[in-house]
């Protein structure tokens, strides 16, 4: 089955803490995006890698870090610099090339900050 | 402010009955997509509508796109209960730095289908 994997599904966040979302997809997609999703509000881009080993900055990007160091993964680790991290994390994958624009994504990480 | 903006922001309506929502847009785009989101997973593409095109259609799903007016309209015909979910619109205006596209969701449309 190809698709696009977060974990965990739910997630919870003392204050000061480092937290990392896992994102991994088998569609040998060469771009990857995080967003993020708060309540009644569309997808803010966070980071995105167009290729292994590079990534750049979304929309977002303060209080976040990820890596690209496999085709596969594309991690997010929500630092303690983020002041307001509880939200629905998104992670989605790309083709490469103006005929691949359909985003597949995975099924989100709700990050609460207890 | 947002690239894509969709209306009404909430709907609902009966089983049986067609559903329409639309979408507006600031800047000339390459195409356009229509997703839609079950409470509390991921989007999950539904159909893609080229600057080109002026209509599509997928099973029950018939989308409309006017570029002189920089809107697009989604029409579920014969709206189920399953078909409860948010919808958005996303646009591809902007390139990345390194190359790609970015796609700019709007804040969507919560469609809910009562029995």
């Amino acid at each position: 089955d190809g698709g696009i994997t977060q974990s965990p599904k739910y997630l919870f966040r003392k204050e000061g803490q480092n937290v990392t979302l896992s994102c991994e997809q088998n569609l040998n997609h060469d771009a990857m995006y995080w967003y993020r999703q708060d309540p009644g509000q569309g997808l803010r881009l966070i980071y995105y890698s167009q290729i292994v080993n590079d990534f750049q900055k979304g929309d977002i990007a303060e209080g976040y870090s990820v890596s690209r160091e496999k085709k596969e993964s594309f991690p997010l680790t929500v630092t303690s610099a983020q002041k307001n991290p509880t939200a629905f994390y998104l992670c989605a994958s790309m083709g490469r090339g103006i005929m691949n624009t359909e985003a597949f994504f995975g099924q989100g990480t709700r990050l609460t900050v207890v | 402010s947002q690239q894509g903006e969709e209306d009404p922001q909430a709907l609902s309506i009966q089983e049986g009955e067609n559903a329409t929502m639309n979408c507006s847009y600031k800047t000339s785009i390459n195409n356009l997509q229509w997703y839609r989101q079950n409470s509390g997973r991921g989007l999950v593409h539904l159909i893609l509508i080229r600057s080109n095109e002026r209509e599509k259609h997928s099973g029950r799903l018939r989308v409309t796109l006017d570029t002189s007016k920089k809107s697009s309209s989604l029409l579920i015909t014969a709206s189920r209960a399953a078909d409860t979910a948010s919808y958005f619109c996303a646009t591809d205006a902007e390139r990345l730095t390194g190359g790609g596209n970015k796609l700019t969701f709007g804040t969507g449309t919560q469609l809910k289908v009562e029995l």
